[in-house]
């Protein structure tokens, strides 16, 4: 099993630029999330998903959309990237309480 | 509002030294507290409680969960240089919170 994997591992974008970071798990696991971390501020909840077809907000959603069409993946998408955006942005999916964590995307707006 | 205040926010100990780190809770739907300890990379699981009073052990790491008083912690004894890291601690309802981390520096 390869875990919970996001491409790509580092971008740099342009203020205004879209793109989208692209999670996949292929632990059929139910629940997935997005968090974005940056110095002093922890793990911060961007979007989540309890399954397929299915997304919330966390704490810090403004800026950011989701999708979750299939199980295995959930993709975040940046529409017009600001400097604001710039972190390192973590995938993680849990079953039964346990939650897994992707390798993380750091991403840098200038 | 949902939170998750962990405490110290910082720590540097000498090797050999036992520490302890808190995480105290508010959320609407308590299910589980998690503990996790971040190296350079992502977050790695160490243990998850649900039960208040019942300690879960690995090695020289512990952790006890209070649902009374809405808090846990985490034990490490006899510290290590390999046990500098960031831990960080989270507590799901129907989704999964973080504090900010204690940032624990062991020295040699």
């Amino acid at each position: 099993n390869a875990g919970v994997t996001q491409t790509p591992k580092f971008r740099v974008l342009k203020t205004g630029q879209s793109m989208t970071l692209l999670c996949a798990q292929d632990m059929n696991h139910e629940y997935m999330y997005w968090y974005r971390q940056d110095p002093g501020m922890g793990l911060r909840l961007i979007h989540y998903s309890v399954g397929e077809g299915t997304t919330a907000k966390g704490e810090v959603p403004d800026g950011y959309n989701v999708s979750r069409l299939k199980k295995q993946n959930f993709l975040l998408g940046l529409e017009s990237a600001a400097p604001s955006q710039t972190s390192v942005y973590f995938c993680a999916s849990s079953h039964q309480e346990t939650q897994y964590f992707g390798p993380g995307t750091r991403l840098l707006v200038l | 509002e949902d939170k998750v205040v962990q405490s110290p926010l910082s720590l540097v100990v000498h090797e050999g030294d036992t520490v302890t780190l808190n995480c105290s809770y508010e959320v609407t739907n308590f299910r589980s507290l998690l503990w996790y300890k971040q190296e350079k990379k992502a977050p790695t699981f160490l243990f998850m409680l649900t039960s208040s009073g019942i300690e879960k052990k690995s090695g020289r790491l512990s952790s006890i969960l209070d649902k009374k008083e809405l808090f846990s912690i985490l034990n490490i004894t006899a510290t290590q240089t390999g046990d500098s890291a960031v831990y960080l601690c989270a507590v799901r309802d129907d989704k999964i919170i973080f504090g900010k981390g204690t940032r624990l520096h062991i020295l040699p």
